[in-house]
C-alpha cells in the first residue's frame, strides 16, 4: 500500500501569510495526487487535482506542485476562510489513501 | 451535482446497515462513485469505489468481505451494504463522485455525510 505523510501536522499562521504544506508518498505516484480542504462538521472539498490543477471555482491563491513522491500545497495569502484541515490523497493505485491531515489555525 | 446520503444510525456490533446516496445534477451512470469515512476526531479513510457500470468494485482491506458497494443506475443511487459491523466502523460516511480519467483523478463532489454508530 502507498503511504502518505504530511508536514507539518499543525500550522499556526496569520491572515496574509504564505503557507506551504508538504505531502510525501512512500513510492512514486506520478501526478495522481489531490488536495482537499475540510472545515469542522463539513464534507471535504476538492482544491487541487493531478498535483497542480486548480479545481474550477477554487481561489487562485491555492496552488499545488510536485510529481513522483513529493508534493506541496501553497496558499499565497491566507484569508480567514482558509483556516481548516487539509488532506492530500493519492489516486495512483488501490487502496486509495489519504494523508493524515494538516490543521491550519489562526495564530 | 447533488449527493444526499441516508440510512445511517445506531447499530449493535455484528449488525448490518445499508447506506444510500441519491445523486442528481449529472449523468450518474457515466461516473465512478466512492465511499469515504471519517471516525470521530480522525482523518479521512477511503472505503470503497465502483465503476460507472458497476462492473468493477474496489475495497479497503479493513472492510473487504464485510461491506458491499453497488449502484442502481436506473434510480441514480449508490449503496453501501455493511455487515458484521464493529465498533471501529463508527464514522461519518461520505459518498462522492470519483473523476477517474487519465487527465484527472479526484473525488470531486461530496455528500453531507451519514453518521453510523456501532455500539451496544
Amino acid at each position: 500500500d502507498i503511504q502518505l505523510t504530511q508536514s507539518p501536522s499543525f500550522l499556526s499562521a496569520s491572515v496574509g501569510d504564505r503557507v506551504t504544506i508538504t505531502c510525501r508518498a512512500s513510492q512514486g505516484i506520478s501526478s495522481y495526487l489531490a488536495w482537499y480542504q475540510q472545515k469542522p462538521g463539513k464534507a471535504p472539498k476538492l482544491l487541487i487535482y493531478s498535483a497542480s490543477s486548480l479545481r474550477s471555482g477554487v481561489p487562485s491563491r491555492f496552488s499545488g506542485s510536485g510529481s513522483g513522491s513529493e508534493f506541496t500545497l501553497t496558499i499565497s495569502s491566507l484569508q480567514p476562510e482558509d483556516f481548516a484541515t487539509y488532506y492530500c490523497q493519492q489516486l495512483d493505485d488501490y487502496p486509495l489513501t489519504f494523508g493524515p491531515g494538516t490543521k491550519l489555525d489562526i495564530k | 451535482v447533488h449527493l444526499v446520503e441516508s440510512g445511517g444510525g445506531l447499530v449493535q456490533p455484528g449488525g448490518s446497515l445499508r447506506l444510500s446516496c441519491a445523486a442528481s445534477g449529472f449523468t450518474f451512470s457515466t461516473y465512478a462513485m466512492t465511499w469515504v469515512r471519517q471516525a470521530p476526531g480522525k482523518g479521512l479513510e477511503w472505503v470503497s469505489s465502483i465503476s460507472g457500470s458497476g462492473g468493477s468494485t474496489y475495497y479497503a482491506d479493513s472492510v473487504k468481505g464485510r461491506f458491499t458497494i453497488s449502484r442502481d443506475n436506473s434510480k441514480n443511487t449508490l449503496f453501501l451494504q455493511m455487515n458484521s459491523l464493529r465498533a471501529e466502523d463508527t464514522a461519518v460516511y461520505y459518498c462522492a463522485t470519483f473523476a477517474a480519467y487519465s487527465w484527472m483523478r479526484a473525488f470531486d463532489s461530496w455528500g453531507q455525510g451519514a453518521l453510523v454508530t456501532v455500539s451496544s
